[in-house]
């Protein structure tokens, strides 16, 4: 069975901190794709990144930075000094390649105060 | 380019009513998704659009939910007759057509219904 795990429900942090939002996966598929996706207020769902399971290179753009460990089955997400207006829930999502549904998590509220 | 785009984005309706609730994917994109977040739980999947048949509507709770995707274009997902715990929020989300793998999934904003 696949499944999604995000333990933290709700952040809260003052502006320029970083923050990591963690995502721990279970699949016993070996070719498999994990997902972050964030959800502002406005409420639209936006993809931000993609990696497949054979690819365990750390990634970064600009602020946003992906750490993915398969020993630990995790796809942490950390924003490096946060902004206000990365307030929003952000879903880690995992798909395999014998089905095209992507299994979400929970999602994490993140608030950044000024 | 045009995103996902979903109407309406709310809809308030009495138990026991029909709502249907309407997706445009983005252009050229033949995998065609809807999912739905209810309060405070995880998104979860209904079902799966390849062009305009079913591959997987294993998600789906109930009869009272239909898809149809004439054409293989827009995609409506009706709801008939209605009850409390349909509420929440319906995405609808479309991907290109790839041979294994996983192509990203692009999510419009979300019809929020609310069954009273």
């Amino acid at each position: 069975a696949q499944k999604v795990t995000q333990a933290q429900t709700e952040i809260s942090v003052v502006e320029k901190e970083d923050v990591t939002l963690d995502c721990v996966y279970e699949t016993r598929d070996t070719t498999y794709y994990l997902f972050w996706y964030k959800q502002p207020p406005s409420g639209e769902l936006v993809f931000l990144i993609r990696r497949n399971s054979f690819d365990e290179q750390n990634e970064i753009s600009g602020r946003y930075s992906w750490n993915f460990q398969k020993s630990t089955s995790s796809f942490n997400f950390t924003i490096t000094a946060s902004q206000v207006v990365d307030s929003a829930v952000y879903f880690c999502a995992l798909n395999t390649y014998n089905t095209d549904k992507l299994i979400f998590g929970t999602g994490t509220r993140l608030q950044v105060f000024p | 380019e045009a995103g996902v785009t979903q109407f309406p984005s709310h809809s308030v309706i009495e138990k026991g009513q029909t709502v249907t609730l309407r997706c445009d994917p983005i252009s050229g994109h033949d995998n065609l998704y809807w999912y739905r977040r209810v309060m405070g739980k995880e998104i979860k999947f209904l079902l799966h659009f390849v062009k305009e048949s079913k591959q997987d509507e294993s998600g789906m709770p109930n009869n009272r939910f239909l898809a149809e995707r004439t054409g293989g274009t827009y995609s409506t997902l009706k709801v008939q007759p209605a009850e409390l715990e349909d509420s929440g929020v319906y995405f609808c989300a479309s991907s290109h057509l790839t041979s294994g793998g996983a192509d990203t999934q692009y999510f419009g904003p979300g019809t929020r219904l609310t069954v009273l």
